[in-house]
């Protein structure tokens, strides 16, 4: 089955604990991108990633880390959490030339 | 001003309604244009891309006016099921940014 897999779904922790959202794509999907959603408010690029090693920064991408060292994967790094990044992330992927993303089911992030 | 504006609603008609939403852009290097529909804060999911030519699908008609920078969903004959955030999504085409309106809130009652 196609997907986009986000781990983990839940997370709560404390500020400034290091932690890694997962994301993995099974449909060898070119580019990737990181979002945050908070209340009333749609979504917002983090990150995003066009292939392998290229990366760019999109609308919000203070305060977090992205890497992608293979095509499947695009993990997003928190290296100090501050509460203020308390908020639910989206994974998506996209076929390059085909601008329709695919999601996976988000992480609700809580940091106190 | 932010790059893509959204009336937020929220819009609560009864079934059987003709519903329109707006949505404006101020890239004009934009190329490519969206809805996608959100349920309680699940993952968004695409409803349908939206053409110069405008298109429909079914009950959702999508119009683009490139001129004025804003498309437009129109949704015919109302459905229960049709309550949920409607996001206008707009990119720079393959360019991979990707920038979404805050959503317009439809409720559809009995």
């Amino acid at each position: 089955e196609a997907q986009v897999t986000q781990n983990p779904r839940y997370l709560i922790t404390v500020t400034g604990k290091k932690l890694t959202v997962t994301c993995s794509q099974n449909m060898n999907h070119e580019y990737m991108s990181w979002y945050r959603q908070d209340p009333g408010l749609g979504l917002r690029q983090i990150y995003y990633s066009m292939n392998v090693e290229v990366t760019d920064k999109g609308d919000v991408p203070e305060g977090y880390k992205v890497s992608r060292k293979e095509k499947r994967n695009f993990p997003l790094i928190l290296e100090s959490p501050s509460p203020n990044q308390t908020s639910l992330y989206f994974c998506a992927s996209s076929l390059k030339g085909e601008p329709v993303q695919h999601f996976g089911d988000g992480t609700r992030l809580s940091i106190l | 001003r932010k790059e893509v504006e959204q009336d937020p609603g929220p819009f609560n008609v009864p079934e059987g309604a003709t519903v329109a939403f707006n949505c404006t852009y101020s890239n004009s290097a934009s190329q490519s244009f969206f809805w996608y529909r959100q349920d309680c804060r699940k993952e968004p999911k695409l409803l349908m891309s939206v053409y110069s030519s405008g298109n429909e699908d079914g009950r959702f008609t999508a119009q683009l006016n490139r001129a004025s920078q804003y498309i437009s969903l129109l949704i015919r004959d109302s459905k229960l099921s049709d309550s949920a955030t409607y996001l206008c999504v707009v990119n720079i085409f393959n360019a991979g940014k990707s920038t979404f309106g805050d959503g317009t809130t439809l409720t559809v009652k009995p």
